[in-house]
């Protein structure tokens, strides 16, 4: 069964320094990884996603993933955090035969002025 | 363009009671499904549509739950004789097509509190 797991509930960062929120997956097959974010009392919009090819994915508003099949992971990255990134974070994995989502717990990213 | 619409954006139920939520998913998209996010549980999968037509209803947590799309566009979510326990943000998305590189785009939600 395919599963996503993120080990950090909440990261903490300083404004201009780089973030990592971690991710890593399990799956039969080739992975097909997402990246959300969710803003308080709002739902969730897509950042980006590796299908295939280049193992570091750019996205929307700074950020990128890489994909590291030997480890399975996709973490989320940014070299420089602004404190308006602050917001819940959630990786997905494609799964089943209708591609529904499965996600990650989900990680709090606060980044202090 | 517009986005995914859910209606409404908050419910506020008795215990016992009936609930409709509604999705509009992006236009010309095919497949919609229904998520619920609830601090217990997290995001959670509930149902798929293609079309009109629900081949994985497997995420319907009981028989309470039930769903329709008509047209293959607007979906209901149904929720029948409420529980304290149904109380969450659900949560609908939509895709051009349900392939495996397709991004599902989500609506704002539906916050549902039963009392």
């Amino acid at each position: 069964a395919q599963s996503v797991a993120q080990p950090e509930d909440q990261v903490n960062v300083a404004e201009g320094n780089p973030l990592t929120v971690k991710c890593t997956y399990s799956v039969s097959g080739n992975p097909y990884l997402f990246w959300y974010v969710q803003y308080p009392n709002r739902g969730l919009q897509f950042l980006l996603k590796y299908i295939t090819g280049d193992n570091l994915v750019k996205g929307s508003y700074g950020f990128e993933a890489e994909f590291n099949k030997s480890q399975t992971s996709f973490h989320l990255k940014k070299p420089s955090a602004l404190v308006s990134d602050s917001a819940l974070y959630f990786c997905a994995v494609k799964g089943g035969a209708t591609n529904k989502l499965i996600f990650g717990t989900g990680t709090l990213l606060a980044v202090q002025p | 363009g517009a986005g995914v619409s859910q209606s409404p954006s908050n419910k506020v139920t008795e215990k016992g009671k009936d609930v409709e939520l509604r999705c509009d998913p992006i236009s010309g998209h095919t497949a919609l499904y229904w998520y619920r996010q609830s601090l217990g549980q997290g995001l959670e999968f509930l149902i798929y549509f293609q079309g009109n037509s629900a081949p994985d209803k497997s995420g319907l947590p009981s028989d309470r739950f039930s769903a329709e799309r008509t047209g293959g566009s607007v979906s209901t979510l149904t929720i029948q004789r409420t529980q304290q326990e149904d109380s969450a943000v659900y949560l609908c998305a939509s895709s051009a097509i349900a392939g495996e590189a397709n991004t599902q785009y989500f609506g704002p939600g539906t916050r549902l509190t039963v009392l």
